[in-house]
C-alpha cells in the first residue's frame, strides 16, 4: 500500500524558532505537495516539488528522491505560522495510483509569542 | 479569477436525505477532485476526474456519485445520507498532476448528518 507519513504530529514552538516538519513516503512519486490549512479550514498550496529545494519567504521545502523524504522548514517562526501543515504525494504513473494524491495526516504547528 | 468555489459552506442533513455539493473552477483545469477530511485523519479521495465526461473512484467512493459534464463543474452527490458521511468536504483542481502544477482547493463544506 502506498503510504505517506508525517512527523511530528504536533509541534509547539516559541516565536523566532526554526521549525522542521518531515514527510516520508513508500514508493516512487511524480510530485510532492506541501499544503497549509488554517483554522476555519481553507487549504493553500505552499510548494510543489519533484526534486531539489524551493524557497518562498521564510519557508523552505526540500526533497530527497533516493531517500523518499521531504522536509518543510520555517525560519524565524511567527504566531501567524500556526496552522496544520500537510504533505501530499502524487504517485508515479501506472496502475490505479496514476495522478491521484495521497495525504499525510498533517502536523499541527502552534507558535507562541 | 475566483479559483475553486464550492457550496454550501455548511449543511445539516437528516439520515436518508440526499444532497449535492457544488464545485466549480474558472481556471480551465482538467483535473478535479473531491476529498473528505475526518478529524485527525489525512484527506481521503472520494472521486476524481481527468476531464469532462471522465470520472473515476478514489479511496472512499461508497455513498457518493459524481458527474463531469463540463470542464468547470464537478458536483458531488450524496445519496441516502448516513452519520458516517459527517465530514468536511473539499473540492480541488489542477491542470495536471505532473511536476510544475499547483493544486487549488475550495474553502470546504462542513456536512453534518443527524
Amino acid at each position: 500500500k502506498n503510504e505517506v507519513e508525517q512527523s511530528p504530529q504536533n509541534l509547539t514552538a516559541q516565536e523566532g524558532e526554526f521549525i522542521t516538519i518531515n514527510c516520508s513516503y513508500s514508493v516512487g512519486i511524480s510530485a510532492l505537495h506541501w499544503l497549509q490549512q488554517h483554522p476555519g479550514g481553507g487549504i493553500v498550496s505552499l510548494f510543489m516539488l519533484s526534486s531539489g529545494k524551493k524557497k518562498h519567504g521564510r519557508l523552505i521545502a526540500t526533497i530527497n528522491i533516493q531517500e523518499k523524504h521531504s522536509s518543510l522548514h520555517i525560519t524565524a517562526s511567527h504566531p501567524r505560522d500556526s496552522a496544520v501543515y500537510i504533505c501530499a504525494v502524487a504517485w508515479n504513473a501506472g496502475g490505479t495510483s496514476y495522478g491521484k494524491l495521497t495525504f499525510g495526516q498533517g502536523t499541527i504547528l502552534t507558535v507562541h509569542p | 479569477n475566483a479559483g475553486v468555489t464550492q457550496t454550501p459552506k455548511f449543511r445539516i442533513l437528516k439520515i436518508g436525505q440526499s444532497m449535492t455539493l457544488q464545485c466549480t473552477q474558472d481556471m480551465n483545469h482538467n483535473y478535479m477532485y473531491w476529498y473528505r477530511q475526518d478529524p485527525g485523519m489525512g484527506l481521503k479521495l472520494i472521486y476524481y476526474s481527468v476531464g469532462a465526461g471522465i470520472t473515476d473512484k478514489g479511496e472512499v467512493p461508497n455513498g457518493y456519485n459524481v458527474s463531469r459534464s463540463t470542464t468547470e463543474d464537478f458536483p458531488l452527490r450524496l445519496e441516502l445520507a448516513a452519520p458516517s458521511q459527517t465530514s468536511v468536504y473539499f473540492c480541488a483542481s489542477s491542470y495536471s498532476m505532473w511536476a510544475g502544477n499547483t493544486i487549488y482547493f475550495g474553502e470546504g463544506s462542513w456536512l453534518t448528518v443527524v
